[in-house]
């Protein structure tokens, strides 16, 4: 089962541009590569996800590296509000299963 | 506000109780997920519902009864709970999909503690 590799813990100002990086170096050719968050006392929210170009919604960017065994998460203009644990997640499988790995806990200093 | 919607917010319960855990959703989702989260850890998938019928089931104990009674609705049943089973059991709900792109919905789930 293709992993995700996550740093424990990231700092950021408030209103500086965040770079959350994840490797993925055993994923395969059809898995899409997904980001959720989770604040304090709330169940994970979906950020964003994508499978080879690069992804933009109204939350986030999603850069993937063209080998796809990278990808990185860009927040940017980190509010107090993105504190939380971001998690990168590769969904494999016939799209139901769906593991979390430890995650980045985003700290966000004014 | 979360559109999948989980009560109660806590629960407290013995050993020997037997108690539900509710799950609700209106998105039209036909895939429904529990999850349970240890403190500072990930949420571990337990169930996966898919068309009101068991799909996934990650060797939960049998302590732990999921049933999915319609499309909108999710319950945990518990009994008979061991004290490491106290967590924030949260659930999700997706479009059941043949891809992997969809994604899922969660609540902010249940916290329950075992005595």
């Amino acid at each position: 089962d293709a992993k995700t590799t996550q740093p424990n813990s990231m700092e950021s100002n408030e209103e500086e541009p965040v770079h959350l990086p994840c490797n993925h170096s055993t994923i395969s050719g059809t898995d899409y590569i997904h980001w959720y968050r989770q604040l304090p006392s709330q169940g994970p929210e979906y950020v964003i996800h994508g499978l080879t170009s690069n992804v933009n919604n109204r939350m986030a960017s999603l850069a993937i590296a063209e080998d796809r065994k990278s990808s990185t998460l860009i927040l940017h203009r980190a509010t107090l509000r993105d504190a939380a644990v971001y998690y990168c997640i590769l969904r494999y499988n016939y799209g139901q299963n769906f593991v979390f790995g430890p995650g980045t806990r985003l700290s966000v200093l004014p | 506000d979360t559109e999948v919607t989980q009560t109660p917010k806590h629960l407290v319960m013995g050993m020997t109780n037997k108690k539900s855990l509710k799950c609700e959703q209106h998105m039209g989702h036909r895939a429904m997920y529990w999850y349970k989260q240890k403190a500072k850890k990930p949420p571990e998938l337990m169930f996966v519902y898919s068309y009101e019928k068991l799909s996934i089931n990650e060797s939960v104990p049998s302590r732990f009864s999921p049933e999915c009674p319609n499309s909108s609705l999710l319950n945990l049943h518990l009994h008979a709970l061991q004290p490491e089973d106290s967590a924030l059991y949260l659930c999700a709900s997706s479009q059941p999909t043949g891809g992997r792109n969809q994604p899922q919905h969660f609540g902010d789930g249940t916290r329950l503690s075992i005595l």
